[in-house]
């Protein structure tokens, strides 16, 4: 049973320190959604990637958010630094262009002290 | 630009009885349509989807949505809700014609009481 996996599920963490949170997508998707989902905003699209490449990063801040595929296995999306207003459950989701659906992982629940 | 409302925040109903969450989008031309549920401390799963052709689509779990263009509506229904169908349920559209970002609704976050 094929699906996406994100590590870690729970970071907590203090203001100002490095997070990295990780996504494995399904394999042979070409397509990774990063979002952040929060009680007062709901479910945002930060950025999303087709081939690794990055196609739209608008809805994420530009200067401590950034978001990389290494390598198809593998979506990175750091925050440095961290601040309070960061935490939110963020969500990877993969998909392709054949099924045009997207599959999201379990999340990780991140909390800034 | 898209987008789509959902009207109620939360909706509650007793298990066995039917149920209707609401769904409107805008967009210029016929959109695809989704439905996703999110069970507490979970990521989102696919309920259904509307490409084109019938306009009242299938899904799991017993669901079902129907598209009505001159209502720009996607409604999702379900006759007889179970206990386990308590969760969060979100509407989504996407342009046609490529894969592009789907845009999500603010969900409606549905109890149900025995």
């Amino acid at each position: 049973d094929a699906r996406v996996t994100q590590t870690p599920r729970h970071k907590v963490t203090e203001m100002g320190q490095e997070v990295t949170m990780r996504c494995q997508p399904i394999l042979g998707h070409n397509t990774v959604f990063w979002y952040r989902q929060t009680m007062m905003q709901g479910l945002e699209l930060l950025a999303y990637f087709r081939n690794r490449a990055p196609l739209d990063d608008s809805g994420m801040p530009k200067d401590r958010f950034s978001a990389e595929m290494p390598d198809a296995t593998l979506a990175t999306l750091k925050i440095q630094p961290s601040e309070p207003r960061d935490s939110a459950v963020y969500f990877c989701a993969s998909g392709s262009r054949d099924i045009y659906e997207q599959y999201f992982g379990p999340g990780t629940r991140l909390t800034v002290t | 630009a898209q987008s789509v409302t959902q009207p109620d925040i939360h909706i509650t109903v007793s298990e066995g009885a039917s149920l209707e969450l609401r769904c409107n989008y805008s967009y210029g031309a016929t959109p695809y349509l989704f439905w996703y549920v999110q069970s507490p401390g979970q990521g989102l799963q696919l309920l259904l989807k509307y490409f084109s052709g019938d306009t009242l689509v299938q899904g799991i779990k017993g669901f079902e949505a129907e598209f009505k263009r001159s209502q720009s509506s996607f409604n999702l229904r379900k006759p007889s809700v179970h206990w386990s169908d308590a969760a969060e349920y979100f509407c989504a559209v996407a342009p046609q014609g490529g894969y592009q970002k789907v845009t999500f609704g603010t969900g409606t976050k549905l109890q149900v009481i025995p």
